[in-house]
């Protein structure tokens, strides 16, 4: 079946560092792709998505790009601030049949930034 | 637009005791997921209805159960609880057509459920 695989957390920066957060998934045919935010006591919110191969999706100074040969979808921002410390997670999405309305999440990757 | 509204957003429960969760979608959205997260299991789908149709259906047992209404609100409906039911129950409500775009989900807060 589907799977996603988060790098091990948790993460913890100084404000204005460079963030990565590995993404890596298994699945047949062509998922879309998404990465998701989630503050204390919140829900999920949706940051960014990419729905093919080679698509890079952006939000907030968030970036990730929908890697089919290397089956990845790393989140990447340039200069983290500390209202970035937050949960987040990495999902995908097969169209159709038995996968209707499944997202298939990661783990989750607990961001903390430092002042 | 008003986003999607789960209620209550706490609830405590008695082991045995029976629960149901509302959850409102974004107008327009015909498709409702549940999903249950817990700090072990992390995210897991519950299932996911749309125009009053399940369509989809996790690896929960039977204790677990939705339905849909004609305007899109869907209920969950947990009978007998265990304390391992304890976790914050979240919905998403999404277009629900096959196309790219309309497969976007977007999440209520969530209702938080402890069963003691």
């Amino acid at each position: 079946g589907d799977s996603v695989t988060q790098m091990e957390g948790p993460v913890t920066l100084s404000e204005e560092a460079f963030l990565t957060i590995n993404c890596t998934y298994t699945a047949t045919g062509y998922p879309s792709l998404f990465w998701y935010v989630q503050y204390p006591g919140e829900g999920l919110q949706l940051l960014l998505k990419a729905t093919k191969a080679d698509d890079k999706g952006s939000n907030k100074g968030f970036e990730a790009t929908y890697r089919k040969e290397t089956t990845s979808f790393h989140l990447e921002k340039g200069s983290v601030q500390v209202s970035d410390s937050a949960v987040y997670f990495c999902a995908l999405l097969n169209g159709g049949g038995t996968s209707y309305g499944k997202l298939t999440f990661g783990q989750g990757t607990i961001l903390t930034v430092h002042p | 637009k008003a986003g999607v509204t789960q209620t209550p957003r706490y609830l405590i429960k008695t082991r045995g005791q029976q629960v149901t969760l509302s959850c409102s979608p974004i107008s327009g959205h015909r498709s409702v997921s549940w999903y249950q997260q817990t700090p072990g299991q992390g995210l897991q789908f519950l299932f996911e209805y749309f125009s009053e149709t399940q369509r989809n259906k996790g690896n929960f047992p039977g204790r677990f159960s939705g339905r849909q209404f004609s305007n899109s609100r869907s209920e969950m409906n947990v009978s007998t609880l265990e304390l391992g039911d304890s976790a914050l129950y979240l919905c998403a409500s999404s277009l629900g057509g096959t196309g790219k775009g309309s497969t976007e989900a977007f999440f209520g807060q969530g209702t938080r459920l402890t069963v003691v």
